[in-house]
């Protein structure tokens, strides 16, 4: 069981816009950054979004993060056969004093 | 080009131990923390710990306590994680990965490929 919630899956046909969300706690997302992680299965996750809502370089603006009080969300807009992959939100858990990863979302593009 | 390169995979007996390595290469690795982050067969991603490559402090996962040693060798660049009293639980893919950031405005930016370590008698 996770200290993230995030639904098992979410679907949408390609160029259309999904959401998914990651359901915490005041002692972790409501008072801590979040990250968002992209992991197509058999290889290593690929940093997103960091500090909630930034992007690194070289990551799509089609890919946002936002957060209000203990939930955050990762936007995907104009889908692509490609955004296929397993999503990570993770943060830092004050009384834990542990980072922690959700339990993932298998994003489906039809 | 900034890398990790972890080494290879492990087979291990129920009781043992099992040392993985993290090369970095590319940035300048006492800048960096590094994390190690696992993930068992169909599951999802777990937090290990992670230890500063400049002081050589650690924070690891009260799970994991008493079993997960990580070190860092600033001469070679390369981190280390040590799982002692291994059980089949802990048959997973292991990563490292670089850490940005304070003890709790953290993110992982870099990634190594993963080492499978499997626990079987």
């Amino acid at each position: 069981q996770s200290v993230l919630t995030q639904p098992p899956s979410v679907s949408a046909a390609p160029g259309q816009k999904v959401t998914i969300s990651c359901s915490g706690s005041s002692s972790n997302i409501g008072n801590n950054y979040v990250s968002w992680y992209q992991q197509v299965p058999g290889t290593a996750p690929k940093l997103l979004i960091y500090d909630t809502y930034k992007r690194p370089s070289g990551i799509p603006d089609r890919f946002s993060g936002s957060k209000s009080g203990t939930s955050a969300t990762l936007g995907v807009t104009g889908l692509q056969t490609g955004d296929e992959a397993d999503y990570y939100c993770a943060t830092w858990d004050s009384s834990l004093s542990a980072g922690v990863f959700g339990g993932g979302t298998k994003l489906t593009v039809l | 080009q900034v890398h990790l390169v972890q080494s290879g995979a492990e087979v291990k007996k129920p009781g043992a131990s099992v040392k993985v390595s993290c090369k970095a290469s590319g940035h300048i690795f006492s800048n960096y923390g590094i994390a190690w982050v696992r993930q068992a067969p169909g599951q999802g991603l777990e937090w290990m710990g992670w230890i500063s490559s400049y002081t050589g402090g650690t924070n690891s996962a009260q799970k994991l306590q008493g079993r997960l040693i990580m070190t860092t060798d600033t001469s070679t660049d390369t981190a280390y994680m040590e799982l002692r009293s291994l059980r089949s639980a802990d048959t997973a893919v292991y990563f490292c990965a670089r850490k940005v950031g304070g003890a709790i405005d953290y993110y992982f930016d870099l990634w190594g490929q993963g080492t499978l370590v499997t626990v079987s008698s």
